[in-house]
């Protein structure tokens, strides 16, 4: 069974500070992989995506992603209480067209 | 772009009746839908896959008669729960994806959800 495993949090940090947040996937065929925020009540947004080992930036997020660890993180610079959410990594399978969720990370960012 | 549009976004009702629920591609064409449901503090659950013109494939556990999904044209799928009871209340939410040459990298665009109470 293909898993994408989070660390449900919650996670505090101040504000200003960077928050890191972590997904691992089980399933080594993944292509394609995704961080949603949700906010309490309402539905997901897209907020980052990225496809190859590295690093991907836009703004105050960072997408890094290690295949051969399986692994592929979020970091938020600069935390503003504004990205108190839970933050969903979701990953694509090979030849599957929905996306696995992960659980989802809670953060709070403390003013 | 890709805007997904889902609607009612509140729905309260009587314990019995039917809903329907609409999940429209403002701006793209969606071979592929998607509907999750969310109780509180809960990750979201895939209820069911939906292709344009074709039956839609559900997860195991969701019962295909009491959730009916209709996806008759590129920019429109609706769930329908029949006969609703309480443990129906819930949150729904609809995503889609284009579905013209490789999907691989689309992200799931999702609708704003549609807030289920059955009295």
């Amino acid at each position: 069974q293909k898993e994408v495993e989070q660390n449900s949090g919650p996670l505090s940090v101040p504000e200003g500070a960077i928050a890191s947040l972590n997904c691992t996937y089980s399933d080594r065929g993944s292509q394609s992989f995704f961080w949603y925020r949700q906010y309490s009540g309402k539905s997901p947004e897209l907020i980052m995506s990225i496809y190859s080992n590295g690093d991907k930036e836009d703004g105050r997020f960072t997408a890094q992603l290690n295949k051969a660890s399986q692994y592929v993180s979020l970091l938020i610079r600069d935390s503003q209480p504004s990205d108190s959410a839970t933050y969903l990594c979701a990953v694509r399978g090979g030849s599957a067209r929905q996306l696995t969720f992960g659980s989802g990370t809670q953060l709070t960012v403390l003013p | 772009g890709a805007v997904v549009s889902q609607h009612p976004s509140w729905v309260i009702c009587k314990s019995g009746t039917s809903v329907k629920i609409e999940c429209r591609s403002l701006d793209f064409q969606a071979t592929t839908m998607f509907w999750y449901r969310q109780f509180p503090k809960q990750s979201l659950m895939l209820m069911a896959t939906s292709n344009e013109g074709s039956k839609a494939t559900y997860e195991q556990g969701v019962e295909k008669d009491k959730f009916l999904i209709n996806h008759a044209s590129l920019t429109l799928s609706t769930l329908t729960v029949t006969s609703a009871h309480p443990e129906d209340s819930s949150f729904y939410i609809c995503s889609a994806i284009t579905g013209t040459g490789a999907y691989s990298n689309q992200p799931q665009h999702f609708g704003d959800g549609t807030r289920l109470s059955i009295l």
